[in-house]
């Protein structure tokens, strides 16, 4: 089945300055990658995501870009802010198993600092 | 417009006991997802209704865990003679269809003591 490895772990970046956390995918039939961020306490929350037919994506701050020949995929955050401190899960689906259900990374840590 | 609600929000219960979850999707939303995410992890998928029916049930780790979903919108996680192990958030997400982005509810905190 789908396998997703996230790194790094943790990630700790001075507010202002740009914060990348990568995702590599086993399954070559995936073909759908959102981002979550996390915040304490509670549910995963979308704030982006790209399908296979195209390379990248932006939404003001935050931008996906997708490898499908190395099978992997990025989230860049520019001009991070105290507020984006959070955990961020990439997952993956649309694989194999076609049902919609997402595989996820282990999760990036990220804090920025004031 | 309202979002994913999950209730309760926490639940303690003791070893053996039975408990269920509740999640309201989004109104119109077909798909309803359940996950459960242990500390420090990633949500693990569990079940997928499309509709009324369970589409893929590949995630319930055993048969002590079972969904349902009778009317295609709200749905109910139960979870038979829990074990300590369970303990963990357990998630509901929903989306408009198959493969169409999933929004997440906040969550149901289970302990089993």
């Amino acid at each position: 089945g789908e396998n997703v490895e996230q790194h790094p772990s943790t990630l700790s970046v001075q507010e202002g300055d740009s914060a990348v956390i990568k995702c590599t995918y086993s399954d070559s039939a995936s073909n759908y990658f959102p981002w979550y961020k996390q915040e304490l306490g509670k549910g995963p929350q979308l704030i982006i995501d790209i399908r296979s037919n195209v390379g990248e994506k932006k939404d003001q701050r935050i931008a996906v870009t997708l490898n499908k020949t190395a099978k992997h995929f990025s989230l860049h955050i520019t001009e991070t802010q105290p507020e984006d401190s959070a955990v961020y899960f990439c997952a993956a689906s649309g694989g194999s198993s076609n049902t919609g259900k997402l595989i996820f990374g282990q999760g990036t840590t990220l804090q920025v600092k004031p | 417009g309202a979002g994913v609600s999950q209730t309760p929000s926490n639940k303690v219960t003791e070893k053996g006991k039975y408990v269920e979850l509740r999640c309201d999707p989004i109104s119109g939303h077909t798909a309803l997802y359940w996950y459960r995410q242990s500390l420090g992890q990633g949500p693990e998928f569990l079940i997928y209704f499309q509709g009324t029916g369970a589409a893929d049930d590949s995630g319930l780790p055993n048969d002590r865990f079972f969904a349902v979903r009778p009317e295609g919108s709200v749905s109910t996680l139960k979870i038979q003679r829990t074990e300590r192990g369970d303990s963990a958030v357990y998630l509901c997400a929903s989306s408009r269809g198959q493969g169409e982005a999933q929004y997440f509810g906040p969550g149901t905190r289970l302990l089993v003591l």
